[in-house]
């Protein structure tokens, strides 16, 4: 079974460029997370989605970042003026649906670098 | 604000050392306790996790120790391998929820 993959591996763009990473997560996940780690710093949650719906966007930086997932399947993370700050490794994962917590299986992540 | 505090940073010992990593947190509404290994390259993947439940858990040569009143637990690696060498990071979340926080690593290096 495929694990979870993302695109592109590694992104370096411009400041003020646009920047769209994908994640295909397992195959009959329905809880779809993204994470951004900044380098020597923790994994920090960014958003989480059950499905199609956001369920916690509260580790979104700001208004220039975008997440979508239609159709409940792959996602995407826009982001839309890139700044410096941005950069980092971004991670998705995916875990089944259900209450308990089940285990949560990253992709490789996209590094992106906003010079 | 980070949630949950891990240290060392950086750790490095002998091939059949121990090393130890520990986390601290603060909410109270964690009830669950993953630890994350993830080879460069590669997305971070469970090891072992832990309900507050117990105080500690083995699987194979990794080991949690969970201290509830103190909200601190801590990962031990009996007779550690250069094939240990990896970052490591801890996490928490709610156990009704997915929602993750995470330590902010441990890159250890067993050398040979």
């Amino acid at each position: 079974e495929a694990g979870v993959t993302q695109f592109p591996s590694h992104s370096v763009i411009e400041k003020g460029q646009t920047v769209t990473l994908r994640c295909d997560p397992i195959s009959g996940h329905d809880n779809l997370y993204w994470y951004r780690r900044v380098m020597g710093k923790e994994i920090k949650f960014l958003l989480h989605f059950v499905k199609e719906s956001k369920q916690d966007e509260s580790g979104m930086p700001n208004n220039r970042f975008l997440a979508e997932r239609t159709g409940g399947t792959y996602s995407t993370l826009k982001v839309q003026p890139a700044e410096l700050e941005d950069s980092g490794v971004y991670f998705c994962a995916s875990s089944l649906g259900g209450t308990v917590p089940y285990e949560q299986y990253f992709g490789p992540g996209t590094r992106l670098t906003v010079t | 604000q980070q949630q949950v505090k891990q240290s060392p940073q950086s750790l490095i010992v002998q091939k059949g050392g121990i090393p130890i990593i520990n986390c601290a947190y603060e909410n109270t509404a964690f009830d669950y306790f993953p630890w994350y290994q993830q080879f460069p390259g590669k997305g971070p993947a469970l090891l072992i996790a832990i309900r507050p439940d117990v105080s500690e858990k083995k699987e194979g040569r990794f080991t949690i120790s969970f201290n509830k009143s103190a909200k601190q637990f801590s990962l031990h690696i009996m007779d550690s391998q250069p094939g240990d060498s990896a970052t490591y990071f801890c996490a928490a979340s709610p156990y009704n929820n997915n929602d993750m926080r995470f330590g902010a690593g441990t890159r250890l290096t067993v050398k040979p």
